[in-house]
């Protein structure tokens, strides 16, 4: 079955600054990739998703990046703000469920 | 508020007691899941239905949880004869057939089992 690893667990930038996070996943025929940003106490919120027929998506900015070849897939954002402060999770799929990564705690710092 | 809806958002309950807990998904979503997240974890999945079918169940799912979608509209999850370990965040989401993957959670029924 497909297994998501996602690093790192914590992420502190300045806020300004770009972060990056980073999924694998094991099983090369998963083709939908989402990642969901999870503020304290609230639902995991989807906040971009790639397909496998892409190797990159934008959305103003937050980015993802897919290396199907690697099984790996990556998501930036750019000009962090304290509001980015969250936990983001990404996903692999298995029969239209979501497998998903541990987590990173990102703190952006004033 | 045309999201997913999940109630109650808290509930603590002793040990030994039954819960149950409803999730209304978004209005002509085809398919329900529903997920559990412990602290410091990613949701991890427990069972889902397509309508009023239930297609599949985690083996996470012990006996003495059920779930059912009797009219393919809202969804129950009930937790018999509770356990400590069942302390969780409870995750409800809906996705339309055609797009099954991209899912939208609802807030989550908090449980405390003391």
């Amino acid at each position: 079955g497909e297994n998501v690893e996602q690093h790192p667990s914590t992420l502190s930038v300045q806020e300004g600054d770009s972060a990056v996070i980073k999924c694998t996943y094991s099983d090369s025929a998963s083709n939908y990739f989402p990642w969901y940003k999870q503020e304290l106490g609230k639902r995991p919120q989807l906040i971009i998703d790639i397909r496998s027929n892409v190797g990159e998506k934008k959305d103003q900015r937050i980015a993802v990046t897919l290396n199907k070849t690697a099984k790996h897939f990556s998501l930036h954002i750019t000009e962090t703000q304290p509001e980015d402060s969250a936990v983001y999770f990404c996903a692999g799929t298995q029969g239209g469920k979501l497998i998903f990564g541990q987590g990173t705690e990102l703190s952006v710092k004033p | 508020d045309t999201g997913v809806s999940q109630n109650p958002r808290h509930k603590i309950t002793k040990r030994g007691q039954n819960v149950t807990f409803r999730c209304d998904p978004i209005s002509e979503h085809n398919r329900l899941y529903w997920y559990r997240q412990t602290l410091g974890q990613g949701p991890e999945f427990l069972t889902y239905f397509q309508n009023e079918a239930q297609l599949e169940k985690s083996r996470l799912l012990s006996d003495r949880f059920s779930a059912e979608r009797p009219k393919g509209s809202f969804s129950t999850l009930e937790i018999q004869r509770t356990e400590q370990g069942d302390s969780a965040m409870y995750l409800c989401a809906s996705s339309y057939l055609d797009s099954i993957e991209t899912q939208y959670f609802g807030p989550g029924t908090r449980l405390l089992v003391l």
